[in-house]
């Protein structure tokens, strides 16, 4: 059984530039969350996808914005990077469908801004 | 707001000693609750989860953590540390179990020898 599985693995972009990671729920899974740690920071939340919509969101400006697909897969998109950007992204994946209460996170993507 | 405090930025243990890291929350109700463990360049690992029930919890790799409500906290406890155990831990929380997890800011293990 799959785990959530993220991609790329790394990532170096420079400032201006856009970029888009993606992520593949475990299996079962139905909802998709990111979120942005920093180094040396705990994980702070992006937003919440189900059903192919953002149903939460953190104080992340509209730079970043996401999408689901049917088959419950999610991408982040982050317009405009700064260097400020530059973190760990990690994907988690629950259950808001089955009521499963646990999140399960990927192995992330090192997004590097230079 | 809603927020969570790990007070030990670093902790230091020798192998076979015990362990306890601390976590404090503030929050409206309580919360569900949550430990995750990250080793270096990964993501994060749960060792554990309180919901409702018995306040003392068992997870996986020996760990466990009490709920306390009077003091808001859930603190993770090993009996004796392996080398391995050496990550960075989070406690985090949540006002359900699939929503937003809001974390603190970890605490760094080392092991020696």
């Amino acid at each position: 059984d799959a785990g959530v599985t993220q991609s790329p693995t790394h990532l170096i972009k420079t400032r201006g530039q856009q970029v888009t990671l993606r992520c593949s729920p475990k299996s079962g899974h139905d909802t998709v969350s990111w979120y942005q740690q920093a180094l040396g920071q705990g994980p702070q939340f992006i937003f919440q996808y189900y059903e192919e919509e953002e149903r939460q969101r953190g104080n992340f400006p509209d730079r970043f914005s996401g999408h689901q697909f049917p088959n419950y897969s999610s991408e982040l998109n982050v317009n405009a990077l700064l260097l400020g950007d530059s973190a760990l992204y990690l994907c988690a994946s629950s259950s808001l469908g089955s009521g499963a209460d646990t999140q399960y996170f990927g192995p992330g993507t090192r997004l590097t801004v230079l | 707001a809603q927020s969570v405090t790990q007070p030990d930025i670093h902790i230091t243990v020798s192998e076979g000693a015990s362990l306890e890291l601390r976590c404090n929350y503030s929050y409206g109700a309580t919360p569900y609750l949550f430990w995750y463990v990250q080793s270096p360049g990964q993501g994060l690992q749960l060792l554990l989860k309180y919901f409702s029930g018995d306040t003392l919890v068992q997870g996986i790799k020996g760990f466990e953590a009490e709920f306390k409500r009077s003091q808001s906290s859930f603190n993770l406890r090993k009996p004796s540390v392996h080398w391995s155990d050496a990550a960075e831990y989070f406690c985090a929380v949540a006002l359900g179990g699939a929503r937003q997890l809001t974390f603190g800011s970890g605490t760094q293990l080392t092991v020696l020898p």
